[in-house]
């Protein structure tokens, strides 16, 4: 059984780009959850996808925006970078069903300059 | 919406002693209630949850916790501190039954082991 991976590991960006970050999800789960968790703070939710639609949503902007494919893999994008956007993002997969546990993946670390 | 509270960012004790992280939750409707470890650089490991049924939870590498409705907490023991526990540790609640998954999470609890 694989994990949940994210790509990449490690990203340095400039204020105002864009970045992409991936996930994949642990085989068998059909929902996936992005969270920010910046430095020497719990994660924060950001959203989460269940069968390629978001369907509920943290207090963050809509510059913060996402993706999930058939595969259930997915994608957090970032417009309009901040220095407050840098931070540890983590992704978490889980089964859909009532008592669903969240695996979480080992996370980017994304540094805005 | 719900809340955590950790209290104590900082938490130390020598190897053998017994390990109590506080945590203290506020939620609507009856929540399910983690608690995870991350190590250095690494993500969310889950410890153990709280969803329905007996209070006492216990949960991997000799962590459990206990439900208690009526003051809303789910603090974290260990019998025995052991050196490999030193990380940091969050506690989370989540509503209960259907709807979207995310989690709350407190700030963290940093668990530093003396020898």
């Amino acid at each position: 059984e694989t994990g949940v991976t994210q790509s990449p590991t490690h990203l340095i960006k400039t204020r105002g780009q864009q970045v992409t970050l991936r996930c994949s999800s642990q085989s068998g789960h059909n929902t996936v959850s992005w969270y920010q968790q910046a430095l020497g703070q719990g994660p924060q939710f950001i959203f989460q996808y269940y069968r390629e639609e978001e369907n509920g949503r943290g207090n963050f902007p809509p510059r913060f925006s996402g993706l999930q494919f058939p595969n259930y893999s997915s994608e957090l994008n970032v417009n309009a970078l901040e220095l407050d956007d840098s931070a540890l993002y983590l992704c978490a997969s889980s089964d859909g069903t009532v008592l669903r546990e969240q695996y979480f993946g080992p996370g980017t670390r994304l540094t805005v300059t | 919406a719900q809340s955590v509270t950790q209290l104590g960012s900082h938490v130390s004790v020598s190897e053998g002693a017994l390990v109590l992280l506080r945590c203290n939750y506020s939620s609507s409707v009856p929540p399910y209630l983690f608690w995870y470890v991350q190590y250095p650089n690494q993500g969310l490991q889950l410890l153990l949850k709280y969803t329905t049924g007996a209070t006492l939870v216990k949960g991997i590498n000799g962590f459990e916790a206990e439900f208690k409705k009526s003051e809303t907490s789910f603090h974290l023991t260990k019998p025995s501190a052991h050196m490999s526990d030193a990380a940091e540790y969050f506690c989370a609640v989540r509503l209960g039954g259907g709807g979207a998954d995310g989690l709350t999470f407190g700030k963290g609890t940093h668990l530093i082991i003396q020898p």
